[in-house]
């Protein structure tokens, strides 16, 4: 079945670091991937999203890009701040009918001022 | 306008009780999703609804769970015979359609407790 695997945290950096939070998924087909945030007390967010390989996604100061060859989705910014301090999950669907999602761990950003 | 509601924020019960947790999507939505979520773990696909009809039950993990949405809006998530093991945060997610381009926007979450 789909998986998604992505590094396990916690991730602590300084602010105006560059943050890469790494994944990569098995999945038959051509899946949509996602990079879904869940802030402090909040609900899931989705943050960016790619729907075919090589296309990126980008939101807030945050890319990725879908990379068939090498089955990734790696997250970047170049410069995180306190506010980016929130749990990360990568994410894929299959495409066509509906959007089932399969969720990697989750990756947990603290970003120390 | 609102957003996907959840009640109750939390639930605390005992071993061997029955559950009932609700979700109200965002008006106009058709599709409404069930997750689970273990503690450290990501979401867990449990059941899918269009419409009223259940098209995917495939997540849900015995027949001690169950779930409803009998006019197409409002859905209950509902769960027998409680065990420790069931305890998780309870997440629904509606979204417009389900074609590629329709995102699913999630709610705040049930943290259910089986003591």
């Amino acid at each position: 079945g789909d998986s998604v695997t992505q590094m396990e945290g916690p991730v602590t950096l300084s602010e105006e670091a560059f943050l890469t939070i790494n994944c990569t998924y098995t999945a038959t087909g051509y899946p949509s991937l996602f990079w879904y945030v869940q802030y402090p007390g909040e609900g899931l967010q989705l943050l960016l999203k790619a729907t075919k390989a090589d296309d990126k996604g980008s939101n807030k100061g945050f890319e990725a890009t879908y990379r068939k060859e090498t089955t990734s989705f790696h997250l970047e910014k170049g410069s995180v701040q306190v506010s980016d301090s929130a749990v990360y999950f990568c994410a894929l669907s299959q495409s066509g009918g509906y959007q089932k999602v399969t969720f990697g761990t989750g990756t947990k950003l603290q970003v120390i001022p | 306008g609102a957003g996907v509601s959840q009640t109750p924020s939390n639930k605390v019960t005992e071993k061997g009780k029955y559950v009932e947790l609700r979700c109200d999507p965002i008006s106009g939505h058709t599709a409404l999703y069930w997750y689970r979520q273990s503690l450290g773990q990501g979401p867990e696909f449990l059941i899918y609804f269009q419409g009223t009809g259940a098209a995917d039950d495939s997540g849900l993990p015995n027949d001690r769970f169950f779930a409803v949405r009998p006019e197409g809006s409002v859905s209950t998530l509902k769960i027998q015979r409680t065990e420790r093991g069931d305890s998780a945060v309870y997440l629904c997610a509606s979204s417009l359609g389900t074609g590629k381009q329709s995102e699913q926007f999630f709610g705040p979450g049930t943290r259910l407790t089986v003591l």
